[in-house]
C-alpha cells in the first residue's frame, strides 16, 4: 500500500455505461493526477489538481470529466467511452504540482467493450 | 511530439551484471530528471532523481547519470538482482503550457529483465 488508493482494480463498461474512478490519498499532499498508460506509450498525464483546483487539462475528451471535492479525493467520470479508451488509469499524488516524488496508486484496469 | 525518449523497449542482463537504462530528451528547459519502477499489477514507485544542475548521484546499487550537452541520461543499476525485473520509467519535470506549475514528463518505459 503505497498511501494512494484507487478503485476498483479492475473494470469492465460497455461503450454506453457511466462509471467512475475514485482515487484516495491521506499524505497530506496538495496536488493530485490522471494518467493514462496505454500499451507501448509513455505514461500520459490528463489532470492535474492543485489544492483542489484543476490546473491543466492535457486535451482530454470531455467523456473523460475528472472532479476534485476535496485535496485528499480525485474520481474521474467516465461515459460514452470507446474501445481505445482501454487502459490503465493511474492516480498520482504529491506535495505540490510537479514535486520530486509523486506517489502513485495501483491503477484501475478498464476494458471498454 | 515525445519530450522523453527511452529507446529500448527491453533489456535482458545476467544476475550480478550491470544493468544500464537509457534516456533521452529534447527539453532544455527540464530542471529535474527522475527514475520510476513498476511491477506488474502495481503503480510506479520513485527510485532516484537527479538536479539539472548535477551530473551524478548515486544510492546504493542505482546511480544516475546526466548529460545535459548530449541531453541525455542514464540509471545503472549494479549489480543487479532478480527483483530488479520491472518498467523502468524515465520522466523530467518542466513548467506547464501556461507557466504556471511544474509536471512530469514520462517516457515509454524499458523492461528490464535479470536472469538467475
Amino acid at each position: 500500500e503505497t498511501g494512494v488508493t484507487q478503485t476498483p482494480r479492475h473494470l469492465v463498461m460497455g461503450m454506453t455505461n457511466k462509471k467512475s474512478l475514485k482515487c484516495e490519498q491521506h499524505l497530506g499532499h496538495n496536488a493530485m493526477y490522471w494518467y493514462k498508460q496505454s500499451a507501448k506509450k509513455p505514461l500520459e498525464l490528463m489532470f492535474v489538481y492543485n489544492f483542489k483546483e484543476q490546473t491543466e487539462n492535457n486535451s482530454v475528451p470531455s467523456r473523460f470529466s475528472p472532479e476534485c471535492p476535496n485535496s485528499s479525493h480525485l474520481f474521474l467520470h467516465l461515459h460514452t467511452l470507446q474501445p481505445e479508451d482501454s487502459a490503465l488509469y493511474l492516480c498520482a499524488s504529491s506535495q505540490d504540482p510537479g514535486g520530486r516524488g509523486y506517489t502513485f496508486g495501483s491503477g484501475t484496469r478498464l476494458t471498454v467493450v | 511530439d515525445q519530450q522523453v525518449k527511452q529507446n529500448s523497449p527491453s533489456l535482458s542482463v545476467q544476475e550480478g551484471r550491470i544493468s544500464i537504462l537509457n534516456c533521452d530528451y529534447t527539453n532544455s528547459m527540464f530542471d529535474y530528471f527522475l527514475w520510476y519502477k513498476k511491477y506488474p499489477a502495481e503503480g510506479p514507485t520513485f527510485l532516484i532523481s537527479i538536479s539539472s544542475i548535477k551530473d551524478k548521484n548515486e544510492d546504493g546499487r542505482f546511480t544516475v547519470f546526466l548529460n545535459k550537452s548530449a541531453k541525455h541520461l542514464s540509471l545503472h543499476i549494479v549489480p543487479s538482482q532478480p527483483g530488479d525485473s520491472a518498467v523502468y520509467f524515465c520522466a523530467a519535470r518542466g513548467l506547464n503550457s501556461g507557466g504556471s506549475n511544474y509536471k512530469l514528463t514520462f517516457g515509454k518505459g524499458t523492461l528490464l529483465t535479470v536472469n538467475p
